[in-house]
């Protein structure tokens, strides 16, 4: 069974840095993309950048560019998702997910159970 | 890029249909669309792709036949069939945009929330 398993949910204070996980199992994880989106409270999802484990290549939305770090350690078949500075409006759900299909005509299949990560002073 | 919008609430009794609208923005009418369910308190699961012909490729696991899209000019649309409780989700459309066959971002409509009669 494909699976993503991601990180724990986290507490932090305005300008901690934060780095949060999503594992990949049951296929190769080197061979598909990983897409991180963002959900604030009561709101629509956000996509926030991809990478590709193979080679790390890494794909930004602007929104986001500058904002968080996106890596991969495909020797643990796990992509992460970090903050150098955290603040009270980064306060959402984070979910990763496998992008299937062809670039272009990707779509996301699985997605993870999801990171609560609370910014709170 | 594309803008999809989605209109923010949907409701239908129990046992009765329902179709929700993606509208893509002017000048994406060749989109496909890929359609999302999220459950209360759940992460998002892949329900099914639709393009100008229909569905495109196969539904998500475990999605039942009761579900069905269609596409015609800028909307794409998710049919449900004899609603169950189940069903009451908020729906997410979303759309890979590309320059050719190079990616360039991803967008997603703001959701439909349907409420279960």
């Amino acid at each position: 069974e494909v699976q993503l398993v991601q990180s724990g949910a986290e507490v932090k204070k305005p300008g901690e840095s934060l780095k949060i996980s999503c594992k990949g199992s049951g296929y190769s994880f080197t061979s598909y993309w990983i897409g991180w989106v963002r959900q604030m409270p009561g709101k629509g999802l956000e996509w926030m950048g991809i990478i590709y484990p193979g080679d790390s290549d890494t794909r930004y939305s602007p929104s986001f560019q500058g904002q968080v770090t996106i890596s991969a350690d495909k020797s643990i078949s796990t992509a992460y998702l970090q903050w150098s500075s955290l603040k009270a409006s980064d306060t959402a759900m984070y979910y990763c997910a496998r992008l299937e299909g062809a670039p272009a005509e990707w779509w996301f299949d699985p997605w993870g159970q999801g990171t609560l990560v609370t910014v709170s002073s | 890029q594309p803008v999809l919008t989605q209109p923010p609430s949907a409701s239908a009794s129990l046992g009765a249909s329902v179709t929700l609208t993606c509208t893509l923005s002017s000048g994406y009418s060749n989109y496909k669309v890929d359609w999302y369910q999220q459950r209360p308190g759940k992460g998002p699961r892949f329900v099914m792709r639709v393009g100008t012909g229909g569905i495109v490729g196969s539904k998500g696991d475990g999605i039942p036949d009761r579900f069905s899209v269609l596409g015609s000019g800028l909307n794409r649309y998710l049919t449900i069939k004899n609603i169950q409780e189940e069903d009451e989700s908020d729906y997410h459309c979303g759309a890979d945009h590309g320059s050719g066959s190079n990616f360039v971002s991803v967008v997603f409509g703001g959701g439909t929330k349907l409420t279960v009669l």
